[in-house]
């Protein structure tokens, strides 16, 4: 498996409280993504890095943020936890070259109540 | 804009059927198209990937993809599921830019019945 670690792997936290989920590579891959999963919406992507202090928002940013201030660190950060984002977050890497395959962490689970 | 749409929300099969499932997504520029697969519990895996050459791509286990340009489409087959293939599939689609990035389709359920 790809050096991947995501971190915490489950976390029940409670409405308006930030939250940080951190993805840590070991691979010194250029790309990083954040995507959460939920059924019938599939993987959608959060934000994502094309190198250090580069981000971009993906399809469902709002209410999230990120930062990347090392190769290997990408963290996700909920500003103020809601109940639509409770869901499973995964961290993907993908090493430079566009024909090149995403790896995936294991994911987080977490829940906002 | 990217965008990737898996048409399958869910499939169910009998094990030796075929399967086909489609994928067609929007880019304006050269695309980069994958296949991943999700078995219950685990994370993504890779299982095809076309970026140039012969539109015809075979992957792991089986299955295959083909790429058609005309169309936008990128569909998966293999023409006898097992019982092992029940997993949830996703098409993605990575642009040519130079930011990378991935876009996954909203997945099809696979259930192969024994």
């Amino acid at each position: 498996d790809a050096g991947i670690t995501q971190s915490p792997r489950h976390k029940v936290t409670e409405t308006g409280t930030p939250v940080t989920l951190r993805c840590h590579q070991t691979e010194n891959h250029r790309y990083m993504y954040w995507y959460r999963q939920d059924p019938g919406h599939g993987l959608r992507l959060i934000h994502y890095s094309y190198g250090v202090k580069d981000t971009d928002k993906g399809e469902v940013s709002d209410g999230y943020s990120v930062s990347r201030s090392k190769t290997e660190d990408f963290l996700l950060t909920l500003e103020s936890a809601t109940s639509s984002q409770t869901s499973v977050y995964f961290c993907a890497i993908r090493d430079r070259g566009l024909d090149t395959e995403a790896f995936f962490g294991q994911g987080t689970r977490l829940t906002v109540v | 804009a990217q965008s990737v749409s898996q048409h399958n929300h869910h499939v169910i099969l009998s094990e030796a059927a075929s399967l086909e499932l489609g994928c067609n997504y929007s880019y304006g520029g050269t695309v980069n198209l994958f296949w991943y697969v999700q078995y219950p519990g685990q994370h993504l895996q890779l299982l095809l990937k076309y970026f140039s050459g012969d539109p015809l791509v075979k992957g792991i286990k089986g299955f295959e993809a083909e790429f058609i340009k005309s169309k936008f489409s990128f569909n998966l087959r293999k023409p006898s599921v097992q019982w092992s293939d029940t997993a949830e599939y996703f098409c993605a689609v990575g642009g040519s830019g130079n930011t990378g990035k991935l876009i996954f389709g909203q997945g099809t359920t696979l259930q192969v019945k024994p």
